[in-house]
This record gives C-alpha cells, structure tokens and sequence, in this order.
C-alpha cells in the first residue's frame, strides 16, 4: 500500500520564478492538503482540495494556487518567487468525511530553495 | 484564535521517560495529534486522542488530555536514542479543514 508521495524531493529557483510540486495521495484517499514548513517552524496551512476544489485556504497570497485531478492527485503552484518562499512543502492526504477518517498522512516533502 | 504552543527543547538520557507538552486554544477540536518529524524528512503520525477521551495508551507512547485546562501531553517510556527528533502536536480546526501545529519540540535522547 503506497503512502503519499512527492515530487520532486528538492528544487532550486531564483526569484520571480514559477513553480510546480506534484503530489499522489494514500491509496484509498480522496483529499489533499498542502502545508509550507520554513525552517525551524511548525507547518502551516496553505489549502486543501476535495473533489477538485478547494475545500478550504489558510493565509496564503493568491500567488499559491493548487489543482486536484480527477484520480486525486494534486498540484502546487507558485507564482513570483520569493526569497521567503524558500521551505519544505508537505503534502498530507485524508479521507472526507468525519472524525477519525480526516486523520491526515504525510508525504516525505519537497525542498524549495529560492535564491 | 488559532495557536498551538509547544516547549522548543527536551533531552533525556536513554532508558528515562520523556514527557512533551502543548497547549491548545480550539475547544472545538474533536481530534489531537502527535506527530514525529526526523532531520530532512516528512511528518510521520505517532498516535491521536479523541477529544471526549482523557488517556490513551500505545506501546511506550501515552497521550493525557486535560480538556478544561487544553493541554495535551505525550510521554514515551524507556526513551530510546532513535527516538531523537522534533515532535508536533496538532489539533484539527473547523471539522477536518486543517491542522493546526505547534512550533514543535526537539528531543535529544543521550546515551
């Protein structure tokens, strides 16, 4: 049984850049979430995608923007590179609905480096 | 609001019982975790509690909930030197949308 997976594991862009991670959930999963960990910090919320939407969106500028496909799997995209975005990306994959079934599962991330 | 606290640092010696603690502010939360997080890796889920349950037990890990006072705490037994890594605990908010994490805790286990 396939855990989440991500790609690529590291990536190094300048400024102004754009960028696309790619993330295949836990089998059996039907949402993708996706989370911005800067160094030394706990990660933080950028959105999650259901049913090829946008479930919900944390306090992320409209530069992050993300699509889910219809086999679930899910892109991040992010426009206009900052020095600031340079993080781990995470993705985590869950099962809508309620309770213990939105418990979220994590893939291994994607290093971004931005200079 | 949303904020989820954490001590930054811990170390034990190998064989002691390690104990993590966080607080919480979404009193609506129906599910608490804890996560492990080793150096350049992802988050691996350790263990959860429901929100109506004030113990759980697995293996060498123990979560205690106190609801009233929103502070969770895990305990791993005979604290082993693999066990050294950065551990988060998260509480869900608004039904499943997100997890929202603490700054996390680095456990140093010394031989």
């Amino acid at each position: 049984d396939a855990g989440v997976t991500q790609s690529p594991t590291h990536l190094i862009k300048t400024r102004g850049q754009q960028v696309t991670l790619r993330c295949s959930p836990k089998s059996g999963h039907d949402t993708v979430s996706w989370y911005q960990q800067a160094l030394g910090q706990g990660p933080q919320f950028i959105f999650q995608y259901y049913e090829e939407e946008e479930r919900q969106r944390g306090n992320f500028p409209d530069r992050f923007s993300g699509h889910q496909f219809p086999n679930y799997s899910s892109e991040l995209n992010v426009n206009a590179l900052l020095l600031g975005d340079s993080a781990l990306y995470l993705c985590a994959s869950s099962l809508f609905g309620r309770g213990l079934q939105e418990t979220q599962y994590f893939g291994p991330g994607t290093r971004l480096l931005v200079l | 609001g949303e904020d989820v606290e954490q001590s930054l640092f811990l170390s034990v010696r190998e064989g002691d019982s390690s104990v993590i603690n966080c607080t919480y502010t979404d009193s609506s939360s129906t599910y608490l975790y804890w996560y492990k997080q080793e150096p350049g890796a992802g988050l691996q889920l350790l263990t959860y509690i429901f929100s109506n349950m004030d113990m759980k037990q697995d293996q060498r890990l123990t979560v205690l909930l106190n609801k009233k006072d929103k502070h969770l705490s895990l305990r791993i037994a005979d604290t082993q030197t693999g066990d050294s890594a950065i551990y988060f605990c998260a509480e869900i908010y608004n039904q499943g949308g997100k997890l929202i994490f603490g700054q996390g805790t680095e456990l140093s286990v010394k031989p």
